[in-house]
């Protein structure tokens, strides 16, 4: 089955640490995404990529970091620069325009707290 | 840029019982989709229902509907008959397209509670 598999479901930070959190698609899409989700709110974009080796900030993306190296992985590293990163973080994909339009495609999401 | 307001944190009716969740959302585009997401306890996005805001028909997925008012600027969601499985936070959204990519913009949504 073809999906978006972001791992791991459970990641915990110490002070100064920086992670890195995994997305892997096998849908064949060109673009990717990175949300973050606070409790009780809705998906905030930190970074997007239509193509590799190119990404783009969004609104919220001081304190992350990504690359974009294949088309299939998207990984997000959230830096130490990032002061409050407790959140939920969900990794999107999509298919480029056409004819009709694909609604994004979304992973399980990666919970970040901090030690 | 584009905004999108859900005007009610939570709301709760009995199983069977229809349900009207509000959305409203800014812009100055033309061409734009709206989306409704369903994000059950287990956090996956689920997508509910999407409009094109080209099409004047108001969409229509089995017991879910909208009421797309694009002059208004208003697209709620209209479940009927509701279910237990259909507790869950819904959000609103809007996308546009840039370039290659979309562009979402999510409402801060509504807990949706459906009592036996």
């Amino acid at each position: 089955d073809g999906g978006i598999t972001q791992s791991p479901k459970y990641l915990f930070r110490k002070e100064g640490q920086n992670v890195t959190l995994s997305c892997e698609q096998n849908l064949n899409h060109d673009a990717m995404y990175w949300y973050r989700q606070d409790p009780g709110q809705g998906l905030r974009l930190i970074y997007y990529s239509q193509i590799v080796n190119d990404f783009q900030k969004g609104d919220i993306a001081e304190g992350y970091s990504v690359s974009r190296e294949k088309k299939e992985s998207f990984p997000l590293t959230v830096t130490s620069a990032q002061k409050n990163p407790t959140a939920f973080y969900l990794c999107a994909s999509s298919r480029d325009r056409e004819l009709e339009t694909q609604p994004q495609h979304f992973g399980d999401g990666t919970r970040l707290s901090i030690l | 840029a584009q905004t999108v307001t859900q005007s009610q944190p939570e709301m709760s009716v009995q199983e069977a019982e229809t349900v009207t969740l509000s959305c409203t959302y800014d812009t100055s585009e033309n061409n734009y989709y709206l989306f409704w997401y369903k994000q059950p306890p287990s956090r996956q996005m689920i997508l509910v229902i999407r409009q094109e805001a080209y099409k004047q028909q108001n969409a229509t997925e089995n017991r879910f509907s909208v009421n797309f008012q694009k002059a208004a600027k208003s697209f709620s969601l209209k479940i009927s008959d509701s279910q237990l499985g259909d507790t869950a936070m819904y959000f609103c959204a809007f996308m546009k397209w840039m370039a290659r990519a979309q562009k979402l913009v999510f409402g801060q949504g509504t807990r949706l509670t459906i009592n036996p």
